[in-house]
């Protein structure tokens, strides 16, 4: 069974520094488009990032874009976010999330296989 | 590329439910829909427009054409009380990702 767990959430103060991990395990994690999307307390779903199976084709939310990286480590089948410059806004659940097949820069299979989340609070 | 649904519909026990997905030419894009249960990660109920997931109900079907999408929901009963998400891949080049619509919460009466 595919599996996702996520880490490293927790509370910081704005202007701050984060860094989620997302532990894969039950699939060839080499092989798939990884994602992270977030939900704010009480409010919809927000895409935040994409990578590559390869991590050539990295995409981002204008929402995150130059404030967060997503990078990941096939050998230790690990998805990374790191998150800078954190505000208010950010706060959420944050979501791994797997590909269920297809994806390249035209058009992406939907998100099959979702973690648990975990909860990244920004406050003073 | 904005995706627009609204934000509650609420249907009898056995009737059926319909949400709908506005967004630019949406018939070009192959839409995914998610149900969300309070407290869980969303699940995939439809994808590329009208598929099904293996362990999904044949009372779940998709259909998307020219501006719109919809999800339909027959024989509704208490639990497919949830809220719906709608998902299209943006391809734009400037913009390339997923976008979500904003939700829309059925309310089984």
């Amino acid at each position: 069974d595919v599996q996702l767990v996520e880490s490293g959430g927790g509370l910081v103060k704005p202007g701050g520094s984060l860094r989620l991990s997302c532990a894969a395990s039950g699939f060839t994690f080499s092989s798939f488009t990884m994602n992270w999307v977030r939900q704010a307390p009480g409010k919809g779903l927000e895409w935040v990032s994409s990578i590559s199976a390869s991590s050539i084709n990295l995409y981002y939310a204008d929402s995150v874009k130059g404030r967060f990286t997503i990078s990941r480590d096939n050998a230790k089948n690990s998805l990374l976010l790191q998150m800078n410059s954190l505000r208010a806004e950010d706060t959420a659940v944050y979501y791994c999330a797997r590909v269920l097949g297809y994806c390249s820069p035209t058009a992406c299979s939907p998100l099959a296989s979702w973690g648990l989340g975990t909860l990244v609070a920004v406050s003073s | 590329y904005v995706l627009t649904q609204p934000p509650s519909v609420s249907v009898a026990p056995g009737q059926t439910a319909s949400i709908t997905c506005a967004g630019d030419d949406i018939g070009g894009y192959s839409v995914h829909w998610y149900q969300q249960k309070p407290g869980q990660a969303p699940v995939v109920v439809v994808y590329d427009d009208y598929e099904r997931p293996s362990g999904i109900p044949e009372r779940f079907s998709g259909s998307n054409s020219g501006n719109t999408a919809t999800l339909t929901i027959t024989g509704v009963d208490a639990g497919d009380e949830a809220d719906y998400y709608c998902q299209v891949w943006d391809r734009t080049s400037d913009h390339q990702g997923y976008v979500f619509g904003g939700g829309t919460k059925v309310t089984v009466l």
